[in-house]
């Protein structure tokens, strides 16, 4: 099985900040990488799919890059409403790993 | 837009049997796939399952034998019974759409566009 591998775990910033989170493979996965937000007491959202796309009315202050095996999540010009976990998710036919999350507080 | 409600029992007892259920509204149940995600607390997610209402199933390989899904058998509503339930079953479960866009290489990128709410599940005796 693929696996997939999230940095940091957690991570603290500011509003205003800039900031990447890491999601690796342990195969390469090409660019079929997720991402979801997930804020405490509700489920996923889905921000990002293909590695690059946004999905629905996502801000566009957050923005997926990557290939392969390594993968980053940046979200520019941090807002309160940002502060949550994000998820990292290898989705190809039949395979749809998480990582294990980056929570991003205050 | 497409509403997920699930509905499951709150509290099993251990060895029982967690028979969750999800309400589809506002969209077909029969041109998507259909998933369940749970979350014991305190972790991450893990996918226990997917199925297409004409199609196989999918199950988590570390939970296959224990797992049984379905879709419209009761109409709008898919379904997942989790069996010889212990205190690590213990999570907040999930449901979802599994949707699909088209990929630059002629393949196909999968993802889960719409969830429920979640549904918390204990064990107990």
């Amino acid at each position: 099985d693929i696996q997939m591998t999230q940095s940091p775990s957690s991570l603290s910033a500011s509003v205003g900040d800039r900031v990447a989170i890491t999601c690796r493979a342990s195969q390469n996965i090409d660019t079929y990488l997720n991402w979801y937000q997930q804020k405490a007491g509700e489920a996923p959202k889905l921000l990002i799919y293909g590695a690059t796309t946004l999905h629905g009315d996502v801000p566009s202050r957050f923005s997926g890059s990557g290939s392969g095996t390594e993968f980053t999540l940046t979200i520019s010009n941090l807002q309160p409403e940002d502060f949550a976990t994000y998820y990292c998710q290898h989705g190809s036919d039949d395979h749809f790993t998480f990582g294990h999350g980056t929570k991003v507080v205050i | 837009q497409v509403y997920l409600q699930p509905s499951g029992p709150g509290l099993v007892k251990p060895s029982e049997t967690l028979s969750l259920t999800c309400s589809v509204s506002g969209g077909p149940i029969d041109l998507y796939y259909w998933a369940w995600v749970r979350q014991p607390p305190g972790k991450g997610l893990e996918l226990l399952a997917y199925t297409y209402i004409r199609g196989n199933i999918y199950y988590n390989p570390s939970l296959k034998s224990r797992l049984t899904m379905s879709v419209g058998s009761s109409g709008a509503q898919f379904s997942l019974s989790l069996r010889s339930v212990t205190a690590a079953d213990a999570a907040v479960y999930y449901c979802a759409r599994r949707a699909s866009s088209y990929s630059p290489t002629g393949s196909y990128f999968y993802y889960m566009d719409v969830w429920g709410m979640g549904t918390a599940v204990t064990v107990s005796s």
